[in-house]
């Protein structure tokens, strides 16, 4: 199973932009990279799927270089609501592999 | 999408106790998923539940401690056996979009907290 890296913790200001960068040197070829957002006492919800490049929806964007061996989660302008904890998963069908959640990043937002 | 029940959302039991966690799904799916949130923790998955089939358990997990029911598509039952405070956690039921665009997109009940005494 391919093994992510996030930074523990970050801070930022309302308004400003946020990028959070995961490490996933083992990717597999048919891996996916997602990334969902967890609330206090709420199960995590998804933000962002992509496989290469970048991809944009209306809550963020996600950056992946060509190797695919990291990506980039970027939330604009960032509000008190976006503090929560951010979770970057690589696989595909999780019936075929289990999606395992690492550590993930506790994003905090401050005015 | 998907939405999912979890009853109850919350519970304190005594240590040696068992309770059961439900988890409704509003459409059928193939595979429903088990996870365990302790506190201040990320999710760890314990078991895969499949419709009609013994579920899979992950390193760590035993069916005598973590018994897992699927009777049908859109329900399934994981009880916590004999529990001790250790098992003090947020139970996560979760469910694979069936008809989104997104691979392996998960979608979440809201967890039932279990407090251990």
């Amino acid at each position: 199973l391919a093994k992510t890296t996030q930074p523990i913790s970050m801070d930022s200001y309302e308004g400003q932009e946020v990028n959070i960068t995961c490490s996933h040197n083992n990717i597999a070829t048919n891996d996916y990279i997602t990334w969902y957002q967890q609330f206090p006492s709420q199960g995590p919800r998804f933000i962002i799927q992509g496989y290469k490049t970048k991809v944009t929806n209306e809550v963020a964007s996600l950056f992946i270089p060509a190797d695919r061996k990291s990506s980039t989660l970027s939330l604009p302008r960032v509000s008190l609501s976006d503090t929560a904890v951010y979770y970057c998963l690589v696989g595909d069908d999780p019936g075929n592999t289990p999606l395992v959640f690492g550590k993930g990043t506790r994003l905090s937002v401050i005015a | 999408s998907a939405v999912i029940s979890q009853k109850p959302s919350r519970d304190i039991c005594q240590r040696g106790t068992s309770l059961t966690i439900q988890c409704q799904v509003d459409s059928q799916v193939t595979m429903m998923f088990w996870y365990r949130q302790q506190p201040g923790q990320s999710l760890t998955l314990i078991a895969t539940a499949n419709q009609g089939s013994e579920a899979t358990y992950e390193s760590g997990f035993v069916i005598d401690k973590f018994p897992i029911s699927r009777p049908n598509l859109t329900f399934s039952t994981l009880t916590v056996s004999n529990m001790s405070p250790e098992d003090s956690s947020i139970y996560l039921c979760s469910v694979e979009d069936q008809e989104g665009s997104n691979t392996g997109e998960l979608f979440f009940g809201e967890g039932s907290r279990l407090t251990v005494l």
